[in-house]
């Protein structure tokens, strides 16, 4: 089983400043990740899939990158709503796992 | 718009079965998939399966083989996932998704359910 792990644990950064957040996986998946955010009481919502592609109606200071093994997720100039848990997840297969999630927290 | 509405929430005892179901809306249910998810309090999410909606064809995770059972009705347009032998483990939320891909298993989640909370207690 494919183990996704993600750090920090927990991220402190002031709106407006930039978040990055790592997600490594313990076998190369290609570009087969994908990002969630998940805020308090709610189902996770899809960001972005195939590492890099935003989904539907995802604002552009979303962005993901990397292949293989070390992907990340930025956020440039962070809002107010952005402040919640993100978790990435491998879809390359079965089973599908997810990374443990980052809380990004207002600083 | 696609729209996932799972049943309440259910509270069981230890051996118990819950059955959880998932009616969907705003597209052509039978042309995705349907996978579930389940997040234990406070913790991350996890894979439990999937199934086709046209076919029923099932996939579970190989945990929760022999414990739990997929199916759809494409009469209501509704998935349902049911968990046998419930363990105080089980306490979970548990989330249907739609699978972004028309007709396939990408394992990509664009619509998800709000959730339903299954507690197991004595």
């Amino acid at each position: 089983e494919m183990l996704m792990t993600q750090s920090p644990a927990t991220l402190s950064v002031s709106p407006g400043e930039r978040a990055t957040l790592s997600c490594r996986a313990s076998q190369s998946i290609g570009s087969n990740l994908a990002w969630y955010q998940q805020k308090p009481g709610q189902a996770p919502r899809l960001l972005i899939y195939g590492a890099s592609t935003r989904a539907t109606g995802i604002p552009a200071r979303f962005s993901g990158g990397g292949s293989g093994t070390e992907f990340t997720l930025t956020i440039s100039s962070l809002q107010s709503e952005d402040f919640a848990v993100y978790y990435c997840q491998h879809y390359n297969n079965w089973p599908y796992t997810f990374g443990q999630g980052t809380k990004l927290e207002i600083k | 718009q696609v729209q996932l509405v799972q049943s309440g929430a259910e509270v069981k005892k230890p051996g118990a079965s819950v059955k959880v179901s998932c009616k969907a809306s705003g597209y052509t249910f039978s042309g995705y998939y349907i996978q579930w998810v389940r997040q234990a309090p406070g913790q991350g999410l996890e894979w439990m399966g999937w199934i086709k909606a046209d076919t029923g064809k099932t996939n579970y995770a190989q945990k929760f083989q022999g414990r739990v059972t997929m199916t759809r009705d494409t009469s209501t347009s509704t998935a349902s996932m049911e968990l046998s032998s419930l363990t105080y483990d089980d306490t979970a939320v548990y989330y249907c998704a739609r699978d972004v891909l028309p007709g396939g298993d990408s394992g990509v989640f664009d619509y998800w359910g709000q959730g339903t909370v299954v507690t197991v207690s004595s």
